[in-house]
């Protein structure tokens, strides 16, 4: 079955680092892969979308990675902020037309 | 554009009760998505609508559950029987021009089932 799987533990960094988050998917092949942020008590927010013909993809502090041999994106978010602290989630998108979403990696950036 | 909107915010009842939760997409938008939200299981779609037409259905749980888009505008999530486990955090979610898109998600609804 199809299955995602994200950094299950919390990432901890300090302020001014760059923050790394890893999603590794099995058993398909997506087209596009999104990256979403959470707070809490709140919905996904849309970060970043990327094709399986991009290498990367950039805005503003956010790069996104996709490696469609090693079936894996990395997240980067350089020059941390406390503000960047919620919960991110990995989503690639299967070709039945859907988004399957990982269980989301927590990020805490301390000043 | 107010974003998508859900209601109630907050929902408490008894097992056994029709609950029933409500959402209005972004104007304009094609697809509209329904999703529930554990710590267990995590963010799963339960079902998902194009120009108010369901498409995928394979999520719902089981036959207590039925969603239904009578307009562009509006979209329902009927659960009836409501059981415990069905606690969750409810998100409605729009899209424009595909459901590879962006999804633009409500503050969802926060369902508790005692």
């Amino acid at each position: 079955s199809q299955k995602i799987e994200q950094n299950s533990e919390a990432l901890n960094i300090q302020e001014g680092k760059t923050a790394t988050l890893t999603c590794n998917y099995t058993n398909y092949s997506p087209a596009y892969l999104q990256w979403y942020r959470q707070d809490p008590g709140r919905g996904p927010v849309f970060l970043l979308l990327i094709r399986e013909n991009e290498k990367e993809k950039r805005k503003e502090r956010l790069k996104v990675t996709f490696d469609t041999t090693l079936k894996q994106s990395l997240f980067h978010i350089t020059a941390s902020q406390p503000a960047d602290s919620a919960t991110y989630l990995c989503a690639p998108y299967n070709q039945g037309g859907k988004l399957i979403f990982g269980q989301g990696t927590e990020l805490s950036v301390k000043p | 554009d107010a974003g998508v909107i859900q209601s109630p915010r907050h929902e408490v009842t008894e097992m056994g009760q029709e609950v029933t939760l409500r959402c209005k997409p972004i104007s304009g938008h094609d697809y509209l998505f329904w999703y529930r939200q554990t710590m267990m299981r995590g963010l799963e779609l339960l079902i998902y609508f194009n120009n108010n037409v369901p498409i995928d259905d394979s999520g719902m749980p089981e036959d207590r559950f039925s969603a239904k888009m009578p307009n562009a505008s509006f979209s329902t999530l009927k659960i009836q029987p409501s059981e415990p486990r069905d606690s969750a955090v409810y998100f409605c979610a729009s899209s424009f021009s595909g459901s590879y898109n962006e999804q633009f998600f409500g503050p969802g609804t926060r369902l508790t089932v005692l």
